[in-house]
């Protein structure tokens, strides 16, 4: 069984540019989770996904960040413009049933430096 | 108050000995606790979840959950070097979230 498959696995950009990040969830998980990890921090949720219905996107910060699940499949998160704080590396998880049995399955993270 | 909350660490064990990770959460309506491991530069995966108070032991680790203290512990037996990791404690909420600990750092010394 294909994992979770994340690209870019990484990306350097200058502030104020834009970014974007692909996520394809393992085949029939309905649940897609964007996470932001900054180093030395655990992971924080910036949106959930439940098909291709938004979940959860309070800690998003929607002036700069948006992310879309088309077709209840892959899912793309933009950063536009990035800032400093936003270096990070960008983890998209899946889940089979609507996250209650535990296991997140990650990718493998896309890190994010911005200059 | 940070809805999950770990020491930072690092907690250092030497070869063998008992590794103890601790973590209380906010949320009294959590049923649901899951412990992950993340190596360095890798993402994180499941090595334990517990939903009932009390011990649930698998291998060299063992899940806590103490429900009213609002309190889950994981305890490592024989301490490997390989087990070195950050140990993330993890909580599903109200809103039915994954909400994720800070993390402690894990060094086992030879």
């Amino acid at each position: 069984e294909a994992g979770v498959a994340q690209s870019p696995r990484y990306k350097i950009i200058e502030k104020r540019q834009s970014v974007a990040f692909w996520c394809n969830p393992i085949s029939g998980h309905a649940t897609l989770y964007w996470y932001q990890q900054i180093l030395g921090q655990g992971p924080k949720l910036l949106i959930q996904f439940q098909n291709n219905g938004v979940v959860d996107d309070s800690q998003l910060p929607k002036d700069r960040f948006s992310a879309e699940r088309l077709k209840g499949v892959d899912s793309t998160l933009k950063i536009q413009p990035a800032k400093l704080e936003d270096s990070a590396v960008y983890l998209c998880a899946s889940t089979q049933v609507g996250g209650r049995t535990g296991e997140l399955f990650f990718g493998e993270g896309s890190r994010l430096t911005v200059l | 108050q940070k809805e999950v909350e770990q020491n930072s660490g690092p907690l250092s064990v030497p070869e063998g000995a008992i590794a103890s990770l601790n973590c209380t959460y906010s949320d009294r309506v959590s049923q649901s606790f899951f412990w992950y491991r993340q190596y360095s530069g890798k993402s994180p995966e499941l090595i334990m979840s517990i939903y009932s108070n009390g011990d649930k032991e698998d291998g060299r680790f063992t899940a806590q959950l103490n429900k009213a203290s609002q309190y889950v512990s994981l305890l490592i037996r024989d301490s490997q070097p390989s087990d070195s990791a950050t140990y993330l404690c993890a909580v599903i909420n109200y809103g039915q979230n994954f909400v994720f600990g800070p993390g402690t750092r894990l060094s086992v010394l030879p």
